[in-house]
């Protein structure tokens, strides 16, 4: 059974660089089959997509972040990691992984239980 | 971007109600609409995808319609486990945008 798991700072200071690993375990993060994603939720708001990468290292990014926003792959380690430069107090919030399949329905599934992280001096 | 839009934003039911939510796309975006369900410091939980097909797992009760700009999620007899919030999710084109989200709140 695939799982992912969230790892990083739980604190990051603002302009500073937010970085988060993603572990995948149970499958390889090289399936052709699939992205690998990170979306986040600000405190009491919702759901935002920030960007999903190939195992080739091909990425797509939602264009508010794409200036501050890398998403890098280790297939070597099974995991993939997000970087967010420059961060705010906005940037505060839970950050998931999931799994994206790359055709059909573009579908999350599993996720991963998510990591907070809160920005402040 | 594409914009998705909930309907209500917020609603209260009863355990053994039927409840459907509306999810509405700033555009045409055939059948790539997912939908899922949020509790409380868990996860995001895939409930349906492509607009009407079922995750494994999920129970029968929950089933999504629509297609192009106009979409359903139902429940079609509220359990108590069911009270969460839900989000649709555009997958057409990227940035994959998600409603603002349904809370379901127990009447």
């Amino acid at each position: 059974q695939l799982q992912l798991q969230e790892s990083g700072p739980g604190l990051v200071k603002p302009s500073e660089t937010l970085s988060l690993t993603c572990t995948v375990s149970g499958g390889s993060i090289s399936s052709r089959t699939f992205y690998w994603a990170w979306i986040r939720q600000p405190p009491g708001k919702g759901l935002e997509w920030i960007g999903s990468i190939y195992y080739s290292g091909s990425t797509y990014y939602t264009p508010s972040l794409k200036s501050r926003v890398t998403i890098s792959v280790d297939t070597s380690k099974n995991q993939f990691s997000l970087k967010l430069s420059s961060v705010t107090a906005a940037d505060t919030a839970v950050y998931y992984c999931a799994r994206q399949r790359s055709g059909g329905s573009f579908l999350l599934d599993p996720w991963g239980q998510g990591a907070l992280v809160t920005v402040s001096s | 971007d594409i914009q998705m839009t909930q309907s209500p934003s917020s609603l209260s039911a009863s355990v053994g109600d039927r409840v459907t939510i509306t999810c509405r796309a700033s555009q045409s975006i055939s059948s790539y609409l997912n939908w899922y369900e949020k509790k409380p410091g868990k996860a995001p939980k895939l409930l349906i995808y492509a607009a009407s097909s079922l995750q494994s797992g999920v129970p029968s009760r929950f089933s999504g319609s629509g297609s192009g700009s106009v979409f359903t999620l139902t429940i079609s007899s509220l359990q108590p486990e069911d009270f969460a919030t839900y989000y649709c999710q555009q997958t057409y084109s990227t940035p994959y945008t998600f409603g603002q989200g349904t809370n379901l709140a127990i009447k």
